[in-house]
């Protein structure tokens, strides 16, 4: 148990629709990351948010956005989705961000758009 | 980010050491090398990560060479359980996200 929760496990919804994945980080990690895990894209890195502030982004399309609230869980929210979304999303955290600090990942969100 | 070169699959026999080892010829100095595995069905796991010297845990073993330009993660004995993708990752200082690549996929024979 790596000690970060990711919620809900499984998702089914349809084209169009917007979903909401939330992460709650290891106890006392400020920084956390999001990646998303396709079959023929490996796994990507799409936000990393450190204490509340977006610190770095990659991948993300416009559709999706993140946050980190105060109590450090963090939201990625994904509109109009599209078949092509389906996917593992996994949310990792770390005590500081910094490059000699390992992160620790959840068990993933399986995203499937029908 | 500076790029690794792993194979892409290895196969070990259960009970044995296994070397998996990884390339990064264009590493700078400020480079921390990390390993992380995924297991069928699961998030990745952190493994192992260091900078200049050699480290251990209760998981594996990392060997930097002295020119920190390959590395070599230690799985002193393979167990079924250790059957997944191991990724070897340059995290540097201006981009601290993790970048993956497609990894070693580990077989273990019984």
């Amino acid at each position: 148990d790596s000690g970060v929760t990711q919620t809900p496990k499984h998702l089914i919804t349809a084209t169009g629709q917007r979903v909401t994945l939330r992460c709650s980080p290891r106890s006392g990690d400020l920084s956390v990351y999001w990646y998303q895990q396709s079959l023929d894209q490996g796994l990507q890195f799409l936000i990393h948010y450190y204490n509340g502030e977006e610190r770095a982004k990659g991948n993300i399309l416009e559709r999706f956005s993140a946050q980190q609230f105060p109590d450090l869980h963090s939201e990625l929210n994904l509109s109009s989705l599209e078949l092509g979304d389906s996917a593992l999303y996994f949310c990792a955290s770390s005590t500081s961000g910094q490059v000699g600090a390992g992160a620790f990942f959840g068990q993933g969100t399986r995203l499937t758009v029908v | 980010d500076a790029k690794t070169t792993q194979p892409n699959s290895m196969e070990s026999n259960e009970e044995e050491p296994v070397h998996l080892p990884c390339n990064h010829s264009t590493i700078s100095g400020t480079d921390y090398i990390h390993w992380y595995r995924q297991l069928p069905s699961q998030g990745p796991e952190y493994v192992i990560h260091g900078l200049t010297s050699n480290v251990n845990n209760r998981m594996a073993s990392l060997a930097i060479a002295e020119d920190r330009k390959s590395s070599t993660l230690i799985l002193h004995r393979a167990t079924l359980r250790d059957a997944a993708v191991y990724y070897c990752i340059l995290r540097t200082g201006s981009a601290r996200q993790l970048t993956f690549g497609s990894g070693t996929q580990l077989t273990v024979l019984p």
